[in-house]
């Protein structure tokens, strides 16, 4: 019973390097999103997805991607890698996106950019 | 603008006394509102919830308040327990809207 997974766990990237952020959930869930956490504040919804094939932009979508080809797979994709980048990554999954809807997160990916 | 605010970074509560924590919004859209416990090293887990319709939910030793009046919204554990010490964050959400607004949390320190 694995829930909503991520890797890597931890990562260091130079500025300009470019990494995929892996996330997978295995509750059949339609909808998934990206948030990052900065130290010291809420989470901040990045890319959200409502099924295969279709995702769209949240609060803070510059300088990331997503793409959803599966249920299962929701990855995040940073291209040309910033300081302002380094923070706490954490996916999420839920079934129904309603109000009611309780959203399941992954145990985060902590991202530095030097 | 920060549309959630949770204004203490920190509460400390003696084991088996009241733990309030409270958050403060400002949209009055806001139709559903969370509460999310997280531990370090961890993401965040659902604790409790309630709709704009109501003005209090009740699971066990939590209790959520929601004063829309005020555009305020308390969590009450009763009583606390070592296991509670974490960071606790509120969530806001518009029917019309997936999106999570959340304030930057509050950490709990329960002292045995």
């Amino acid at each position: 019973n694995a829930g909503v997974t991520q890797t890597p766990k931890f990562r260091i990237l130079k500025i300009g390097q470019s990494m995929t952020l892996q996330c997978t959930q295995d509750m059949n869930h339609n909808y998934m999103y990206w948030y990052r956490q900065d130290p010291g504040m809420g989470l901040k919804l990045i890319y959200y997805s409502v099924g295969a094939g279709i995702t769209d932009k949240g609060e803070v979508p510059n300088g990331y991607n997503v793409s959803r080809s599966t249920t299962e797979d929701f990855p995040l994709r940073l291209e040309l890698a910033a300081p302002s980048q380094t923070s706490v990554y954490f996916c999420a999954s839920s079934s129904q996106g309603g109000a009611a809807d309780t959203q399941y997160f992954g145990p985060g990916t902590r991202l530095t950019v030097l | 603008d920060q549309q959630v605010k949770q204004n203490s970074p920190s509460l400390s509560v003696q084991e088996g006394r009241i733990s309030i924590l409270n958050c403060d919004y400002t949209n009055s859209m806001f139709d559903y509102f969370l509460w999310y416990k997280k531990y370090p090293a961890e993401g965040p887990t659902f604790l409790i919830s309630i709709s704009s319709i109501k003005d209090k939910n009740e699971d066990g030793r939590f209790t959520v308040f929601l004063n829309k009046s005020a555009k305020h919204l308390s969590l009450h554990i009763v009583p606390s327990q070592p296991g509670d010490s974490a960071v606790y964050f509120c969530a806001a959400k518009d029917g019309s809207n997936y999106q999570l607004i959340w304030g930057a949390g509050t950490k709990l320190i329960i002292k045995p």
